[in-house]
């Protein structure tokens, strides 16, 4: 089954520094990844996908992605995070069933940005 | 563009009474989904729709829940009785074609159903 893992529930970084939110995954074939960030009361906003190519995807809001075949890995990235970036950040993968795609959420990471 | 909007916002009901949820997709969208959200976790496929069919209900629990998209456009999400455990955040996204696996889903706000 194709899924994706966000082993860290919250993270933690001071503004202006930079973040990472950590996402993993497991795919039978190539891997669609994507991120999605999700405000208080608000559905989940599309921030960047990866399908091919450039292993770095750049997204909305400065954000960017590293897609790592040897690791399996699709970590988030911003270089110098802000006050405002403070939401629930999720990562899906593109999963492949007898009845067409859908995608396939981790449990969410929590992004805390202090002044 | 408009997004994609849901309705009502918040829902509090007493267990065993029916409930219901509307989504109005984004113009020209015709995959349609319903994604149940519990606290603290990612968002969970209930079903799956190209214009008015249902391809996608396998994880829909259809001894209590039922969906329509009658024109293609707009959905109805049904749960009816509403259990404890129904409590949690629906979602509602769509996308412009099925055809392509690359198109990212947009998603409306969400109802928050409290179940008593």
């Amino acid at each position: 089954a194709q899924s994706v893992a966000q082993p860290e529930d919250q993270v933690n970084v001071a503004e202006g520094n930079p973040l990472t939110v950590k996402c993993t995954y497991s795919v039978s074939g190539n891997p669609y990844l994507f991120w999605y960030v999700q405000y208080p009361n608000r559905g989940l906003q599309f921030l960047l996908k990866y399908i091919t190519g450039d292993n770095l995807v750049k997204g909305s809001y400065g954000f960017e992605a590293e897609f790592n075949k040897s690791q399996t890995s699709f970590h988030l990235k911003k270089p110098s995070a802000l006050v405002s970036d403070s939401a629930l950040y999720f990562c899906a993968v593109r999963a492949y069933s007898n009845s067409g795609y859908a995608l396939n959420f981790g449990k969410g990471t929590s992004l805390l940005v202090t002044p | 563009e408009a997004g994609v909007v849901q309705s009502p916002r918040y829902k509090i009901i007493e267990k065993k009474q029916p409930v219901a949820f509307w989504c109005n997709p984004i113009s020209g969208h015709n995959t349609l989904y319903w994604y149940r959200q519990n606290l603290g976790q990612g968002p969970e496929l209930l079903i799956r729709y190209e214009n008015e069919e249902a391809v996608d209900d396998s994880q829909l629990p259809k001894d209590r829940f039922s969906a329509e998209r009658l024109k293609g456009v707009d959905s109805t999400l049904k749960i009816q009785p509403a259990e404890l455990g129904d409590s949690a955040v629906y979602l509602c996204a769509s996308t412009r074609t099925s055809g392509s696996i690359y198109n990212e889903q947009f998603f409306g706000p969400g109802t928050r159903l409290t179940v008593l």
